[in-house]
């Protein structure tokens, strides 16, 4: 299985600053690369796919980056409703496997 | 708007089969072109993805959980279930089911609300 690793597991950060999120696997996995955010209680939801691709309806505040082994999620402007957890996956291959998540607090 | 909700018991004894159904309106299942997802969430932890099933019936399930997991689909109830045997206190968890779009890659772009199932005597 292709191992996921987070950093960091968890960041403390103010409305308006910009962060990034950090994804490292264990193997190459191209651009196969997919980022949720989960709020508390709440089902997941995608925000990009294909390390970079946003998906509809997520604001242009979040982007993705990155290919082979090493990725980032960037948060540009922090909102109150930005504070979750998020949590990468890769679909390069089977089984999907997704990191720890990194929770985002205020 | 695709919408997915899951049912069936929020409680299972040791030993026993969980049973999960998650329900798709509007004809998705048998429209072709997505594979339909079983994860789930320990408590406090990351997400373990369970396996998947295609339209026609065609699955793949994560090996560690294997060989006591059956995902099967009704097309014609809009509706695709897991199976789940031989469940100890570890299989305690949120149960999603999700649709895997194959765009740019597989990605879940639609999740249902999530079940929890307690394993307890």
């Amino acid at each position: 299985d292709i191992q996921m690793t987070q950093s960091p597991s968890s960041l403390s950060a103010s409305v308006g600053d910009r962060v990034t999120i950090s994804c490292r696997t264990s193997q190459n996995i191209n651009t196969y690369l997919n980022w949720y955010q989960q709020r508390p209680g709440k089902a997941p939801k995608l925000l990009i796919y294909g390390a970079s691709s946003l998906q509809s309806g997520v604001p242009s505040r979040f982007s993705g980056s990155g290919s082979g082994t090493d990725f980032t999620l960037t948060i540009s402007s922090l909102q109150p409703e930005d504070f979750a957890t998020y949590s990468c996956q890769q679909s390069y291959s089977l089984p999907y496997t997704f990191g720890q998540g990194t929770m985002l607090e205020i | 708007q695709v919408q997915l909700q899951e049912s069936g018991p929020g409680l299972v004894k040791p030993s026993q089969t969980l049973s999960l159904t998650c329900t798709v309106p509007g004809g998705y299942i048998s429209s072709g072109g997505f594979y339909w997802n079983w994860i789930r969430q320990h408590p406090g932890k990351g997400l373990e993805w369970i396996g998947y099933i295609y339209y026609s019936g065609s699955t793949y399930y994560n090996p560690s959980l294997k060989s006591r997991v059956s995902i099967s689909v009704e097309t014609s109830q809009d509706q695709f279930s897991l199976k789940l045997s031989s469940v100890t206190a570890a299989d305690t968890a949120v149960y999603y089911c999700a649709r895997d779009r194959r765009a740019s890659g597989p990605h879940f772009d639609y999740w249902g609300q999530g079940i929890l199932v307690t394993v307890s005597s």
